[in-house]
């Protein structure tokens, strides 16, 4: 299985402003999604990072609030842009790996904007 | 439109028992089926996962049963364990190349002593 860390692990923001959010995995991987949980709420896949090209975003979802950077198989980054309160949530980066295909996951970043 | 549904927000079982989650979809191009375990501050951590070409996959105390026809899958935990509380969601794909998982809203175990 894939080892994946994320950076910060919780903030706490003030609406207006911008978070970045790292993702890191041991091994390189094609696919890199990022998701969301919103309290109470199931995971929502924000969109697919790809490497070499800019990210698939899913139906309500765009490039001007999550931008989505992949410079290379084993880093992307998200950044939650122009923050407002209905921003809190928990921001997911999962991969694909292993002969089996499975999607696995980080840790989270808890995001709280005031 | 919900595509992967879990009907029951929360599940309460005494320890050494059985802990059945239930899992609905509604996609038929779906043919991989995952399910996640979370803890509070943590991801979700993979469990065990069935292809739709098999009806039972197990792995230890974890059974899942895949119904295609009836398009529903569940997971069994026996004997179940304090351990095993946590958020379990149920996730599916269409196993195609950039096809990522579609979520249920999870079921919350929580296993008693």
């Amino acid at each position: 299985s894939a080892v994946i860390s994320q950076k910060p692990s919780r903030d706490i923001c003030q609406r207006g402003t911008s978070l970045t959010i790292q993702c890191q995995v041991d091994s390189q991987v094609t696919m890199m999604f990022w998701y969301r949980q919103q309290p109470g709420q199931s995971l929502t896949l924000i969109a697919t990072a790809n490497q070499g090209s800019e990210a698939t975003y899913e139906s309500g979802f765009v490039i001007d609030k999550f931008p989505i950077s992949r410079p290379n198989l084993t880093f992307s980054t998200l950044t939650v842009s122009n923050m407002s309160p209905e921003d809190s949530s928990i921001y997911l980066c999962s991969v694909v790996s292993g002969a089996l295909e499975t999607q696995y996951f980080g840790p989270g970043t808890r995001l709280l904007v005031l | 439109d919900q595509q992967v549904k879990q009907n029951s927000p929360s599940l309460s079982v005494q320890e050494g028992r059985i802990s059945i989650l239930n899992c609905d979809y509604t996609n038929s191009m779906f043919d991989y089926f995952l399910w996640y375990k979370k803890y509070p501050a943590e991801g979700p951590t993979f469990l065990i996962s069935i292809s739709s070409i098999k009806d039972k996959n197990e792995d230890g105390r974890f059974t899942v049963f895949l119904n295609k026809s009836a398009k529903h899958l569940s997971l069994h935990i026996v004997p179940s364990q304090p351990g095993d509380s946590a958020v379990y969601f149920c996730a599916a794909k269409a196993n195609q190349a950039g096809t990522a998982l579609i979520f249920g809203k999870g079921t919350t175990l929580s296993v008693s002593s």
